[in-house]
């Protein structure tokens, strides 16, 4: 039971450059989330989905698209990096309001 | 700005002491959670409380509800080195919109 996968683990990208972040969940999960977190700070929530085929804006979207065409699969992407949107990135699932399940994070630097 | 605020933001104690930790929120909530983290990995989730519960126990860990004054708060009990770590508070929603707070730091020392 892999729980939540999140890949490439660490990327580093020049300004202006796109990239895709990967999240896979093996847990049947209805609820999928992505999140940044800066140092010092708390994780702030970019989108999230609440099934196949939906996604919704959280609390800081701009420069951030995604995707869940699958249920077990949530993508981020970036389609013009920015050096501002270097940070850790995690993904995470959940039934419906009950325990979150977090990946283990990926470092993107955006020099 | 973010739903959830813990306070403090740093907390320094020794070995066998315990531990306070505040959360306060902004709007209403279907439960709360706390996570932990330790340095460069993800959040695990710790306990649930709902907003129609006052009081959880797991361990070591116990926790509070307040909903008509939009706080919980974390109490570790007799801490040890290895629960130095980052403690995250995340208000849920009706809407199951999770909202994390920016987290107190806790370092134990032995």
């Amino acid at each position: 039971n892999a729980g939540v996968t999140q890949t490439p683990k660490f990327r580093v990208l020049k300004t202006g450059q796109s990239m895709t972040l990967l999240c896979a969940q093996d847990m049947n999960h209805e609820y999928m989330y992505w999140y940044r977190q800066d140092p010092g700070m708390g994780l702030r929530l970019i989108h999230y989905s609440v099934g196949e085929g939906t996604t919704a804006k959280g609390e800081v979207p701009d420069g951030y698209n995604v995707s869940r065409l699958k249920k077990q699969n949530f993508l981020l992407g970036l389609e013009s990096a920015a050096p501002s949107q270097t940070s850790v990135y995690f993904c995470a699932s959940s039934y419906a309001g009950n325990t979150i399940y977090f990946g283990e994070g990926s470092w993107l630097t955006v020099v | 700005s973010q739903q959830g605020e813990e306070d403090p933001q740093a907390l320094s104690i020794q070995e066998g002491e315990n531990a306070t930790m505040n959360c306060s929120y902004k709007t209403s909530i279907n439960n709360l959670q706390w996570y932990r983290q330790n340095s460069g990995r993800g959040l695990v989730h710790l306990i649930l409380i709902r907003s129609n519960e006052r009081e959880k126990h797991s361990g070591r860990l116990r926790v509070t509800l307040d909903t008509s004054k939009k706080s919980s708060s974390l109490l570790i009990t007799a801490s040890r080195a290895a629960d130095t770590a980052s403690y995250f508070c995340a208000s849920i929603t009706g809407g199951f919109k999770t909202i994390f707070g920016a987290g107190t730091r806790l370092f134990v020392k032995a």
